[in-house]
């Protein structure tokens, strides 16, 4: 068990739709990431937050967003959803800013959307 | 082109081989390399973590950075089936103001370790 908790662990939802994505990190980890993980494209970033603050974007589609909140927890916002969006969706934490040390990964939620 | 590429596999080996796996790169400022195995429907497991160049050993791990030929290595020695896994080779730079340092990760490899 890493620490981090994502929730739910799979959800399926129809075209059009709009889902949030749940993760809390690690106890003192202040970084949250989010990370898709589709066949195609393998683990792709997507968006960093550090203590409340976006920090770094990656390859996140307008259709998506992203918040921390006061206690650290973070939601991931998926509207309009479209069947490409069907992945693994991670998140990971880490203590520092930078996730070039050790940075821990949740179970993932998968979504599949119809 | 992919600013990292790994073979995905799938790579079947027998019990007790030795696994090479690799990958390489195109960003000279990347700095740190990591391994992540992940088993299925799992979330990436932190394997080894490797600053700049030279080799890492852990266990029946060893991992390798040359960064003259932007290319990394994990071997896994005596090879046991609960190894069977993807793994995940990452990297990450320190680039300017936003430091974020986030990994980019290759696509995975498949390994299988038959009994």
């Amino acid at each position: 068990d890493s620490g981090v908790t994502q929730t739910p662990k799979h959800l399926i939802t129809a075209t059009g739709q709009r889902v949030t994505l749940r993760c809390s990190p690690r106890s003192g980890d202040l970084s949250v990431y989010w990370y898709q993980q589709s066949l195609d494209q393998g683990l792709q970033f997507l968006i960093q937050y550090y203590n409340g603050e976006e920090r770094a974007k990656g390859n996140i589609l307008e259709r998506f967003s992203a918040q921390q909140f006061p206690d650290l927890h973070s939601e991931l916002n998926l509207s309009s959803l479209e069947l490409g969006d069907s992945a693994l969706y991670f998140c990971a934490s880490s203590v520092a800013a930078q996730m070039n040390t050790e940075a821990f990964f949740g179970q993932g939620t998968r979504l599949t959307v119809v | 082109q992919k600013e990292v590429e790994q073979d995905p596999g799938p790579l079947s080996v027998p019990e007790g081989a030795i696994v090479s796996l690799n990958c390489t790169y195109s960003n000279s400022a990347f700095q740190y390399f990591m391994w992540y195995r992940q088993y299925s429907r799992k979330g990436p497991e932190l394997l080894m973590y490797t600053y700049s160049s030279g080799n890492k050993e852990d266990g029946r791990f060893t991992a390798q950075v040359d960064k003259s030929s932007k290319y990394i290595s994990l071997f896994i020695r005596d090879s046991q089936p609960s190894d069977s896994a993807t793994y995940l080779c990452a990297m990450s730079a320190i680039t300017g103001s936003s430091n974020t340092g986030k990994l980019i990760f290759g696509q995975g490899t498949t390994l299988q370790v038959k009994p």
